[in-house]
């Protein structure tokens, strides 16, 4: 089935650890992003890659690194870490040139930082 | 702060009955969308209305957008316990390219 796929589904780490979300899409959608959604706070845009070779910050980037591997992947890397980072973080993607669509979202990675 | 804030926090109503949330933002948009999200799940794409539009239908649902107030609402018809879930409003400013801003969520519970 098409859509967005997310790895792994859930994820413990200590405080300091590094690790990295994929994502992946099969709709050959040009834009991609990285959410993170936090009780009571609603989703709030981490990275976003506006199309293959160009990414950007959102409104939370701080402790995370992202890369578009190519038009179908989109990581997201956590190089150090932290408690306040726990959180389920959701990747989407859409199709924006012959828009406008609603976004795709994947299942989403329940990490927890002890 | 957010751009969107839906209203209420929680809705609890009957089978049958009909489910009304709201939703308030800040800036000129280019659309506003609507998502549902059930209990451990990702967010799925309702329905989307463009910043001419007033009124938009798909099925059970009905979506109005008001420009001047800055405010949009997602009505429900005759509900089933299957539309329990979360409802986030998510909008696209002129401003932001291709991303949304969403809102905090409505929890809407349906009792059988």
């Amino acid at each position: 089935n098409a859509g967005v796929t997310q790895t792994p589904k859930f994820q413990v780490l200590k405080t300091g650890q590094s690790m990295t979300l994929q994502c992946a899409q099969d709709m050959n959608h040009n834009s991609m992003y990285w959410y993170r959604q936090d009780p009571g706070m609603g989703l709030r845009l981490i990275y976003y890659s506006a199309s293959e070779g160009t990414t950007d910050k959102g409104e939370v980037p701080n402790g995370y690194n992202v890369s578009r591997l190519n038009k179908r992947e989109f990581s997201l890397r956590l190089e150090s870490a932290a408690p306040s980072q726990t959180s389920v973080y959701f990747c989407a993607s859409s199709e924006v040139l012959t828009g406008p669509y609603g976004y795709t979202f994947g299942s989403g990675t329940r990490l927890t930082v002890v | 702060s957010q751009q969107g804030e839906e209203d209420p926090q929680a809705l609890s109503i009957q089978e049958g009955e009909n489910a009304t949330m709201n939703c308030s933002y800040k800036t000129s948009i280019n659309n506003l969308q609507w998502y549902r999200q059930n209990s451990g799940r990702g967010l799925v794409h309702l329905i989307l209305i463009r910043s001419n539009e007033r009124e938009k239908h798909s099925g059970r649902l009905r979506v109005t957008l008001d420009t001047s107030k800055k405010s949009s609402s997602l009505l429900i018809t005759a509900s089933r316990a299957a539309d329990t879930a979360s409802y986030f409003c998510a909008s696209r400013r002129e401003t932001s390219g291709s991303r949304l801003t969403f809102g905090e969520g409505t929890q809407l519970t349906v009792n059988p």
